[in-house]
């Protein structure tokens, strides 16, 4: 079955501290693997894909994530974290097999930026 | 300009009534989506439509009917609403076909059923 893996529930970093938030899928056909983030009481805001070429994207606020095929994994990172990066985020695919452009989401990870 | 805009954004209602949420995209887009995210947060796909015409149903209850006036529309209409039905209500659209593109969300319909 195709499916997201967030592997953390919650992250607590402090303020200018380096961050990963894990991602696996498991998919048996080729997948598109976005990251969102949501802010408090607000809707989901794109910050990066990954839909083929370098495996390494790079996106807005200075977030970054690596696709590795082999470990069926894509961890976002960012090197230095903000209290405004404190959101909800959220790992989703599509699957190369749907043209429907159906996201499947994670878990989500809460990311809470201290002081 | 709110690309992907839903309305009303709160909606508190008693159970058993029937209420609509709606929503609209100014991005030109063919495709459009509604989600449901609960109350852990969990973010599942409900409906989709492309052009007007429903294109994924998943096993929602009978009670929600989604309505596509035109590619620019989504609502969602539910009926007898139910205790469980509480929950955050997204709206989505993205750009024909699908494969890999990127979806744009509204902000989301808190509705909360007492």
């Amino acid at each position: 079955a195709q499916s997201v893996t967030q592997l953390d529930s919650q992250v607590p970093v402090f303020e200018e501290a380096p961050v990963e938030l894990r991602c696996n899928y498991s998919s048996s056909v080729s997948v598109y693997l976005f990251w969102y983030v949501q802010y408090p009481n607000q809707g989901l805001q794109l910050l990066l894909k990954y839909l083929s070429g370098s495996t390494l994207v790079k996106g807005i606020n200075g977030f970054e994530a690596e696709f590795n095929k082999s470990q069926t994994s894509f961890h976002l990172r960012k090197p230095s974290v903000h209290i405004s990066d404190t959101a909800e985020y959220f790992c989703a695919v599509t699957f190369g097999s749907s043209n429907t452009g159906k996201l499947i989401f994670g878990q989500g990870t809460t990311l809470q930026v201290k002081p | 300009d709110t690309a992907v805009s839903q309305t009303p954004k709160y909606l508190v209602t008693q159970m058993g009534n029937d209420k609509s949420i709606k929503c609209e995209q100014n991005l030109g887009h063919d495709t459009m989506y509604w989600y449901k995210q609960d109350s852990k947060k969990f973010l599942k796909i409900m409906f989709s439509y492309n052009n007007k015409e429903l294109i994924i149903n998943e096993t929602v209850p009978n009670r929600f009917s989604p309505k596509s006036p035109d590619k620019a529309h989504l609502n969602l209409h539910i009926n007898s609403l139910e205790l469980g039905d509480s929950a955050v209500y997204f709206c989505a659209s993205s750009q024909a076909g699908g494969i890999g593109t990127e979806a744009f969300f509204g902000q989301g319909t808190r509705l909360t059923v007492v």
